[in-house]
């Protein structure tokens, strides 16, 4: 089973540049989210989706977008790069249904350098 | 506001021994659940052990357990007879029953000595 994928694992960008980074799950899932952690820190939830073409702003959403066409898939896109970008971010999904824990299925992260 | 506090930045274990990671956490919620996550040196993160708000007994999984104590809005973990793959950072994190949101904590960075 793959569960989350996350593409780049690893990307440098010049300040300025704009990226996406693809995130995708095949166990049917409901929720998605995106997490920023910086160096030695937790983690921060930039956006979310509880479904389909629903998404809502976490605690850091600025200098960030995303969409949710399919069940499958939620791309995070950065417009024009900055260095406070600089970080590891984590797609995640989880279940819906009720009586689930709410357990969160982590991709395998992708690190970034803006520079 | 939902806050998730974890006060130990590093911790230090002899191997074999036990060790309580702390954590409490705030909501105005009556029902959530909490969780405890693995982070390696490789950076994947691993789901641990659950603990439900309702349930009355504290969680385990192996060598993990959750001492929950509701009343004070404590879930420290608990590791058992601690091996040196546990070296790792640990976070704690709360999401509300029925909501959307898993919020984590600053993390602890647990180092077992052989």
């Amino acid at each position: 089973n793959a569960g989350v994928t996350q593409t780049p694992k690893f990307r440098i960008l010049k300040i300025g540049q704009s990226m996406t980074l693809q995130c995708a799950q095949d166990m049917n899932h409901n929720y998605m989210y995106w997490y920023r952690q910086d160096p030695g820190m937790g983690l921060k939830l930039i956006y979310y989706s509880v479904g389909a073409g629903i998404t809502d702003k976490g605690e850091v959403p600025n200098g960030y977008n995303v969409s949710r066409s399919t069940t499958e898939d939620f791309p995070l896109r950065l417009e024009l790069a900055a260095p406070s970008q600089t970080s590891v971010y984590f797609c995640a999904s989880s279940y819906s249904r009720a009586g689930d824990t709410g357990e969160l299925f982590f991709g395998e992260g992708s690190r970034l350098t803006v520079l | 506001a939902q806050k998730i506090t974890q006060t130990q930045p590093g911790m230090f274990v002899q191997e074999k021994e036990a060790v309580t990671l702390d954590c409490t956490y705030d909501t105005s919620d009556q029902s959530y659940g909490l969780f405890w996550y693995k982070q390696p040196s490789s950076g994947e993160m691993i789901f641990l052990i659950y603990q439900g708000s309702y349930d009355e007994q504290n969680a385990t999984e192996g060598r993990y357990s959750l001492n929950f104590q509701k009343a004070r809005k404590s879930a420290n973990l608990v590791i058992s007879a601690s091996q040196l793959g546990d070296s790792a950072m640990y976070f704690c994190a709360m999401r509300n029953t029925g909501g959307f949101k898993t919020i984590f904590g600053a993390g602890t960075r647990l180092f077992v000595k052989a």
